[in-house]
């Protein structure tokens, strides 16, 4: 059974610092492996997707990593506003299932 | 253009009742699936259907059924409503080139 994990499971920092969001999972056979964001109330919106096949992905001040060997994914957001605070899920596919971390809940102070 | 919308948004009802949650996607993904975020925002796979056939049933209580009329729709129905089935339901789509996209999701509340 697939386990995701997300380290920490809250962060604060100041605007303009770099955010670095870890996750792992268990089960290295994954298909593809999503970030995605949600705000409080509000639906999921996709952040990165990366195939297993690859490495990383990037998008403006986003970029995600992935080992899957090791089963870790890290995702960077560079100079942080006030607007990225909102909880960062990892999400992994496996056998048609999506299973997703606990998320890190971001708070970018101003 | 949403490309999964659910309907209702907010679903407030009394213990007892039956309720339908409404799904549907115009992205031409042929999985669908039922996901539930609990109140401690965990979000975990319930069913799945691949082209209106079911693939994925986890433990979930026979009082959930989903039904799939055809590959754009995923509805899902909950006879005799516990207070324990108040949660976030979202509805998802799969294509394995461009990933999932998720529905706004369906707040119920059972009272």
């Amino acid at each position: 059974k697939q386990e995701v994990t997300q380290i920490p499971a809250a962060l604060s920092v100041p605007e303009g610092e770099n955010l670095v969001l870890n996750c792992s999972f268990t089960d290295s056979a994954i298909y593809n492996l999503q970030w995605f964001r949600q705000d409080p109330g509000k639906g999921l919106t996709s952040l990165l997707l990366i195939q297993s096949s690859q490495r990383e992905q990037t998008s403006g001040r986003l970029n995600a990593s992935l080992d899957k060997s090791s089963g870790r994914s890290t995702l960077y957001i560079a100079a942080s506003q006030p607007g990225d605070s909102a909880t960062y899920l990892c999400a992994v596919t496996n056998d048609y299932k999506l299973s997703f971390g606990a998320g890190t809940t971001v708070t970018v102070r101003a | 253009d949403t490309a999964v919308s659910q309907t209702p948004k907010y679903l407030v009802t009394q213990m007892g009742n039956d309720k339908s949650i409404k799904c549907e996607q115009n992205l031409g993904h042929d999985t669908m699936y039922w996901y539930k975020q609990d109140s401690k925002k965990f979000l975990k796979i319930m069913f799945s259907y691949n082209n209106k056939e079911l693939i994925i049933n986890e433990t979930v209580p026979n009082r959930f059924s989903p039904k799939s009329p055809d590959k754009a729709h995923l509805n899902l129905h909950i006879n005799s409503l516990e207070l324990g089935d108040s949660a976030v339901y979202f509805c998802a789509s799969h294509n394995p080139g461009t990933g999932w996209n998720f529905g706004q999701g369906t707040r119920l509340t059972v009272v």
